[in-house]
């Protein structure tokens, strides 16, 4: 099945150990996207890449860092995390950016910071 | 601001219907998503509006007005499997999706 997979699904660091989290798809979708969701909120935007041109959204950390190699792979390294940083990270894809298509998500990581 | 107002929590009875409501202020409109996210996984797609009006799937619908910025997910005949948050995202001008904070459902036997 067509499919966003996340790696690992839990993760823990300790405070200022660097960290990357890996997401492939294999849906083809030219959009991928990164969020940071903490317990009873809205997921947060960080980043998404349309194609290979990366979108930083204005309010994410200068510690929190994305690469896409390719189309099926998206990495989110976080330099230095610090104890706010500990989250749920999902990884979503879609089909184009400026269209109606829903954006499929990843299982997530959820991330623990020691 | 954008901004997405949803209820907090409902407790609905199994077997029983119950309505979410969504209001939202954005710059601009391209369409309404509802995500279901059961605790500790990922959101997962139920429905997208654009015009007004009632999209049925299932036991769940969706309710769009874009004169009142207002939406409603509708579900009926609940289970103890849909005990879930409900999350509202609404697509702005630019295509950006602007989520709520999500509505706890909590179904009781």
């Amino acid at each position: 099945d067509a499919m966003v997979i996340q790696n690992p699904r839990y993760q823990v660091t300790q405070f200022g150990k660097p960290v990357t989290l890996s997401c492939s798809q294999t849906l083809n979708h030219n959009v991928m996207y990164w969020y940071q969701q903490k317990s009873s909120q809205a997921p947060k935007l960080l980043f998404h890449y349309y194609d290979k041109d990366f979108n930083n959204e204005a309010d994410t950390p200068d510690n929190f860092q994305s690469r896409r190699p390719n189309t099926s792979f998206c990495f989110l390294d976080i330099r230095s995390p610090g104890l706010g940083d500990a989250a749920m990270y999902l990884c979503a894809t879609s089909r184009g950016g400026d269209s109606n298509q829903p954006q499929h998500f990843g299982d997530g990581t959820r991330l623990s910071i020691l | 601001g954008q901004n997405i107002d949803q209820p907090t929590e409902m407790t609905a009875t199994e077997g029983a219907i119950v309505q979410i409501n969504c209001t939202y202020q954005t710059s601009g409109f391209n369409g309404l998503f509802w995500y279901q996210q059961h605790a500790g996984e990922a959101p997962t797609f139920l429905s997208y509006n654009v015009l007004d009006g009632l999209e049925e799937k299932g036991r769940f619908s969706s309710f769009l007005s874009r004169s009142k910025g207002y939406s409603y997910l509708l579900l009926k005949e609940l289970q103890m499997k849909d005990s879930a948050s409900y999350l509202c995202a609404v697509l702005d001008s630019n295509y950006q999706l602007i989520w709520g904070a999500g509505t706890k459902l909590i179904i009781k036997p």
